[in-house]
């Protein structure tokens, strides 16, 4: 079985600051990693994903993580942020062991900027 | 094209109420997934259907918790005799093909009184 854990349900940076939302994994096999993005009363939006090749994975506004096996950790920068960033982040996994095709997600970082 | 979409976008129901929620995906995606939202939680997985067959039902809470995708197509998440426990949003997403990027509907935020 996957889990997902976010550290800081919380995280407060200035526009214009680097943003960073941890995320860590734990899955018996290297699985398939997933940011979304949720703003208020949506649905999640598909930020980035690795699944193989390159671990440094770019993604839309500007966003990007980086999967580190050792580490069992996925990441989510962004080098400078903005206003709209503001909005509640979620790290997924998918395990690639046949017939798991769910999204096990974690609990969740909501983000705020300091104007 | 069209995104995913549920209807309704809320929904009030009386404790022990039915109550049927619909998500139309994505022309032509096969997979079609619903998960469970909790307040300030991330979403929980319920059930999976590849075509018309479910092929994974671990996620449902109970047996009031039904879901069925007949034609390959819409689906439906009927909760029957609701609960207060079970006020949630409720979350639907379908891919075009297995565990490739899911993509999420807007949701429906149901309230059990």
């Amino acid at each position: 079985a996957q889990s997902v854990t976010q550290l800081g349900s919380h995280v407060s940076v200035s526009e214009g600051a680097l943003v960073l939302l941890r995320c860590n994994y734990s899955s018996s096999v290297p699985p398939y990693l997933f940011w979304y993005v949720q703003y208020p009363n949506q649905g999640l939006q598909l930020l980035l994903k690795y699944t193989t090749g390159a671990t440094l994975v770019k993604g839309i506004n500007g966003f990007e993580a980086e999967f580190k096996k050792s580490e069992t950790s996925f990441h989510l920068t962004k080098p400078s942020a903005h206003m709209s960033d503001a909005a509640e982040y979620f790290c997924a996994v998918i395990g690639t062991n046949f017939g798991n095709e769910k999204l096990t997600f974690g609990t969740g970082t909501r983000l705020t900027i300091i104007p | 094209g069209a995104g995913v979409s549920q209807s309704p976008r809320y929904k009030v129901a009386k404790r022990g109420q039915d109550v049927a929620l619909r998500c139309d995906p994505i022309s032509g995606h096969v997979s079609l997934f619903w998960y469970q939202q909790a307040l300030g939680q991330g979403p929980e997985f319920l059930t999976y259907f590849q075509n018309e067959a479910q092929l994974d039902k671990s996620g449902l809470p109970s047996d009031r918790f039904f879901a069925e995708r007949p034609e390959g197509s819409v689906s439906t998440l009927k909760i029957q005799r609701t609960q207060q426990e079970d006020s949630a949003v409720y979350l639907c997403a379908s891919s075009h093909l297995s565990r490739e990027t899911q993509y999420f509907g807007p949701g429906t935020r149901l309230l059990v009184l």
